[in-house]
Protein backbone atom coordinates (compact mmCIF):
# COMPACT_ATOMS: atom_id res chain seq x y z
CA UNK A 1 0.00 0.00 0.00
CA UNK A 2 1.27 3.26 -1.20
CA UNK A 3 0.98 5.88 1.40
CA UNK A 4 2.37 8.65 -0.92
CA UNK A 5 1.71 9.31 -4.21
CA UNK A 6 2.68 11.53 -7.39
CA UNK A 7 0.34 10.81 -9.77
CA UNK A 8 2.24 12.25 -12.48
CA UNK A 9 5.51 10.86 -13.81
CA UNK A 10 5.83 13.57 -15.92
CA UNK A 11 5.09 17.35 -16.31
CA UNK A 12 6.31 19.81 -18.92
CA UNK A 13 6.37 23.41 -18.87
CA UNK A 14 7.25 26.49 -20.73
CA UNK A 15 10.36 28.40 -19.32
CA UNK A 16 8.93 31.52 -16.69
CA UNK A 17 5.31 29.70 -16.67
CA UNK A 18 4.30 28.36 -13.31
CA UNK A 19 4.91 24.72 -13.04
CA UNK A 20 2.40 22.77 -10.37
CA UNK A 21 3.54 19.04 -8.95
CA UNK A 22 0.96 17.11 -7.02
CA UNK A 23 1.37 14.98 -4.09
CA UNK A 24 -1.69 12.57 -2.07
CA UNK A 25 -1.06 10.76 1.08
CA UNK A 26 -3.26 8.06 2.59
CA UNK A 27 -1.79 8.44 6.11
CA UNK A 28 -3.77 10.80 8.16
CA UNK A 29 -0.87 10.74 11.13
CA UNK A 30 1.30 12.28 8.83
CA UNK A 31 2.79 16.11 10.20
CA UNK A 32 5.48 16.66 8.20
CA UNK A 33 6.25 16.94 4.66
CA UNK A 34 8.79 17.81 2.27
CA UNK A 35 9.99 17.98 -1.29
CA UNK A 36 13.56 17.33 -2.78
CA UNK A 37 15.05 17.72 -6.11
CA UNK A 38 17.00 15.30 -7.77
CA UNK A 39 19.21 15.98 -11.06
CA UNK A 40 20.60 12.64 -12.43
CA UNK A 41 23.71 11.16 -11.49
CA UNK A 42 23.59 12.29 -8.06
CA UNK A 43 21.42 12.42 -5.21
CA UNK A 44 17.99 14.07 -3.49
CA UNK A 45 18.71 17.61 -2.23
CA UNK A 46 16.00 18.92 -0.25
CA UNK A 47 14.00 21.97 -1.50
CA UNK A 48 11.62 23.15 0.93
CA UNK A 49 9.02 21.44 3.72
CA UNK A 50 5.89 22.27 5.23
CA UNK A 51 4.26 21.35 8.76
CA UNK A 52 0.39 20.20 9.43
CA UNK A 53 -0.23 23.33 11.16
CA UNK A 54 0.70 25.46 8.21
CA UNK A 55 -1.42 25.49 5.11
CA UNK A 56 1.15 27.14 2.89
CA UNK A 57 5.29 28.12 2.76
CA UNK A 58 7.24 30.06 0.30
CA UNK A 59 10.79 30.30 -0.54
CA UNK A 60 11.59 32.29 -3.42
CA UNK A 61 10.25 30.70 -6.40
CA UNK A 62 9.01 27.63 -4.35
CA UNK A 63 5.32 27.86 -2.49
CA UNK A 64 4.33 24.44 -1.48
CA UNK A 65 0.73 24.13 -0.22
CA UNK A 66 -0.68 21.80 2.11
CA UNK A 67 -4.58 20.45 2.29
CA UNK A 68 -4.82 18.70 4.95
CA UNK A 69 -8.24 17.48 4.43
CA UNK A 70 -7.97 16.48 0.91
CA UNK A 71 -4.82 14.57 2.40
CA UNK A 72 -2.94 16.75 -0.80
CA UNK A 73 -0.04 18.80 -1.18
CA UNK A 74 1.47 20.84 -3.97
CA UNK A 75 4.97 22.46 -5.13
CA UNK A 76 4.26 25.45 -6.98
CA UNK A 77 7.39 27.00 -9.03
CA UNK A 78 6.72 30.25 -10.58
CA UNK A 79 8.64 31.26 -12.95
CA UNK A 80 9.74 28.26 -14.09
CA UNK A 81 13.38 28.44 -15.78
CA UNK A 82 15.46 25.55 -17.46
CA UNK A 83 17.43 25.02 -13.80
CA UNK A 84 14.06 23.40 -12.55
CA UNK A 85 14.26 20.34 -15.11
CA UNK A 86 14.66 17.52 -12.08
CA UNK A 87 12.79 14.86 -10.65
CA UNK A 88 10.94 16.20 -7.78
CA UNK A 89 10.13 13.51 -4.87
CA UNK A 90 7.09 14.32 -2.53
CA UNK A 91 8.24 12.93 1.20
CA UNK A 92 5.78 12.88 4.54
CA UNK A 93 7.28 12.08 7.98
CA UNK A 94 6.47 12.21 11.78
CA UNK A 95 8.06 14.46 13.40
CA UNK A 96 8.69 12.34 16.11
CA UNK A 97 10.38 9.82 14.49
CA UNK A 98 13.60 10.06 11.46
CA UNK A 99 12.35 8.38 8.76
CA UNK A 100 10.11 10.04 5.60
CA UNK A 101 8.08 7.86 3.40
CA UNK A 102 8.57 9.10 -0.92
CA UNK A 103 6.40 9.03 -3.76
CA UNK A 104 7.91 7.52 -6.86
CA UNK A 105 8.56 11.33 -8.04
CA UNK A 106 8.05 13.82 -10.76
CA UNK A 107 10.00 14.55 -13.66
CA UNK A 108 9.73 17.96 -14.60
CA UNK A 109 11.19 19.29 -17.49
CA UNK A 110 11.19 23.10 -18.40
CA UNK A 111 11.62 24.13 -22.11
CA UNK A 112 13.18 27.54 -23.01
CA UNK B 1 30.65 20.62 4.86
CA UNK B 2 31.89 17.17 2.89
CA UNK B 3 28.16 16.02 2.33
CA UNK B 4 27.40 11.97 2.64
CA UNK B 5 29.88 10.18 1.17
CA UNK B 6 28.97 7.00 -0.72
CA UNK B 7 31.82 4.27 -2.31
CA UNK B 8 31.90 2.96 -4.94
CA UNK B 9 29.77 4.70 -7.36
CA UNK B 10 29.52 2.41 -9.81
CA UNK B 11 30.08 -1.35 -9.05
CA UNK B 12 29.66 -4.00 -11.85
CA UNK B 13 29.66 -7.94 -10.47
CA UNK B 14 28.70 -11.73 -11.46
CA UNK B 15 25.92 -12.60 -9.83
CA UNK B 16 26.59 -14.70 -6.73
CA UNK B 17 29.67 -12.44 -5.71
CA UNK B 18 29.33 -10.40 -2.48
CA UNK B 19 28.93 -6.57 -2.54
CA UNK B 20 29.53 -4.27 -0.04
CA UNK B 21 28.61 -0.37 -0.18
CA UNK B 22 29.96 2.01 2.00
CA UNK B 23 28.49 5.04 3.93
CA UNK B 24 30.22 8.10 5.65
CA UNK B 25 27.30 10.20 7.30
CA UNK B 26 27.72 13.87 7.57
CA UNK B 27 29.25 14.76 11.19
CA UNK B 28 26.54 15.48 14.12
CA UNK B 29 23.82 13.57 12.36
CA UNK B 30 22.50 10.45 14.46
CA UNK B 31 19.92 9.27 11.87
CA UNK B 32 21.06 7.49 8.75
CA UNK B 33 19.12 5.53 5.95
CA UNK B 34 19.57 2.94 2.84
CA UNK B 35 17.24 3.38 0.21
CA UNK B 36 16.99 1.72 -3.18
CA UNK B 37 16.12 3.18 -6.33
CA UNK B 38 14.66 1.40 -9.28
CA UNK B 39 12.22 2.07 -12.09
CA UNK B 40 9.27 0.05 -10.76
CA UNK B 41 9.18 0.35 -6.97
CA UNK B 42 11.05 4.26 -6.92
CA UNK B 43 13.02 5.44 -3.82
CA UNK B 44 12.20 2.59 -1.17
CA UNK B 45 13.89 2.79 1.80
CA UNK B 46 15.56 -0.27 3.32
CA UNK B 47 16.77 0.29 6.59
CA UNK B 48 17.53 3.09 9.12
CA UNK B 49 19.73 3.60 11.90
CA UNK B 50 19.40 6.44 14.75
CA UNK B 51 22.69 6.26 16.90
CA UNK B 52 23.98 3.40 15.37
CA UNK B 53 21.09 1.36 16.23
CA UNK B 54 18.76 -0.43 13.93
CA UNK B 55 15.76 1.50 14.40
CA UNK B 56 13.72 -0.02 11.33
CA UNK B 57 14.39 -2.76 8.54
CA UNK B 58 11.09 -3.68 7.39
CA UNK B 59 11.98 -2.58 3.86
CA UNK B 60 15.04 -4.97 4.06
CA UNK B 61 13.92 -7.25 0.93
CA UNK B 62 15.33 -10.96 2.26
CA UNK B 63 18.13 -12.37 4.20
CA UNK B 64 21.06 -11.89 1.19
CA UNK B 65 20.82 -7.93 2.43
CA UNK B 66 22.69 -6.92 5.75
CA UNK B 67 23.37 -3.49 7.03
CA UNK B 68 25.74 -2.17 9.69
CA UNK B 69 26.78 0.86 11.62
CA UNK B 70 29.69 0.28 13.84
CA UNK B 71 30.03 3.66 14.75
CA UNK B 72 28.76 7.22 14.25
CA UNK B 73 31.05 7.91 10.73
CA UNK B 74 30.60 4.45 9.22
CA UNK B 75 27.80 2.45 7.78
CA UNK B 76 27.82 -0.39 5.30
CA UNK B 77 25.16 -2.27 3.45
CA UNK B 78 25.81 -6.05 2.48
CA UNK B 79 24.10 -7.96 -0.15
CA UNK B 80 25.28 -12.01 -0.36
CA UNK B 81 24.95 -13.64 -2.47
CA UNK B 82 23.82 -10.58 -5.50
CA UNK B 83 21.26 -11.36 -8.23
CA UNK B 84 20.48 -9.17 -11.67
CA UNK B 85 17.47 -7.94 -9.45
CA UNK B 86 19.40 -6.35 -6.92
CA UNK B 87 20.54 -4.01 -10.11
CA UNK B 88 19.36 -0.72 -9.12
CA UNK B 89 21.12 2.75 -7.67
CA UNK B 90 21.22 2.67 -4.00
CA UNK B 91 21.53 5.47 -1.70
CA UNK B 92 23.19 6.66 1.64
CA UNK B 93 21.22 9.63 3.61
CA UNK B 94 21.50 11.32 6.85
CA UNK B 95 19.69 13.83 9.33
CA UNK B 96 19.36 14.85 12.67
CA UNK B 97 17.13 12.52 14.49
CA UNK B 98 13.28 14.34 13.65
CA UNK B 99 10.91 13.80 10.97
CA UNK B 100 11.00 17.46 10.63
CA UNK B 101 14.82 17.56 9.69
CA UNK B 102 15.66 17.30 5.97
CA UNK B 103 17.68 14.38 5.26
CA UNK B 104 21.07 14.91 3.00
CA UNK B 105 21.68 12.00 0.31
CA UNK B 106 25.09 10.94 -0.74
CA UNK B 107 25.33 10.85 -4.99
CA UNK B 108 24.27 7.00 -4.49
CA UNK B 109 25.89 3.70 -5.60
CA UNK B 110 25.21 2.41 -9.39
CA UNK B 111 24.81 -1.74 -8.81
CA UNK B 112 24.63 -3.48 -12.17
CA UNK B 113 24.70 -7.35 -11.23
CA UNK B 114 25.28 -9.76 -14.59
Amino acid sequence: DQQVKQNSPSLSVQEGRISILNCDYTNSMFDYFLWYKKYPAEGPTFLISISSIKDKNEDGRFTVFLNKSAKHLSLHIVPSQPGDSAVYFCAASYTNAGKSTFGDGTTLTVKP
Amino acid sequence: DAGVIQSPRHEVTEMGQEVTLRCKPISGHNSLFWYRQTMMRGLELLIYFNNNVPIDDSGMPEDRFSAKMPNASFSTLKIQPSEPRDSAVYFCASSGPLGNQPQHFGDGTRLSIL
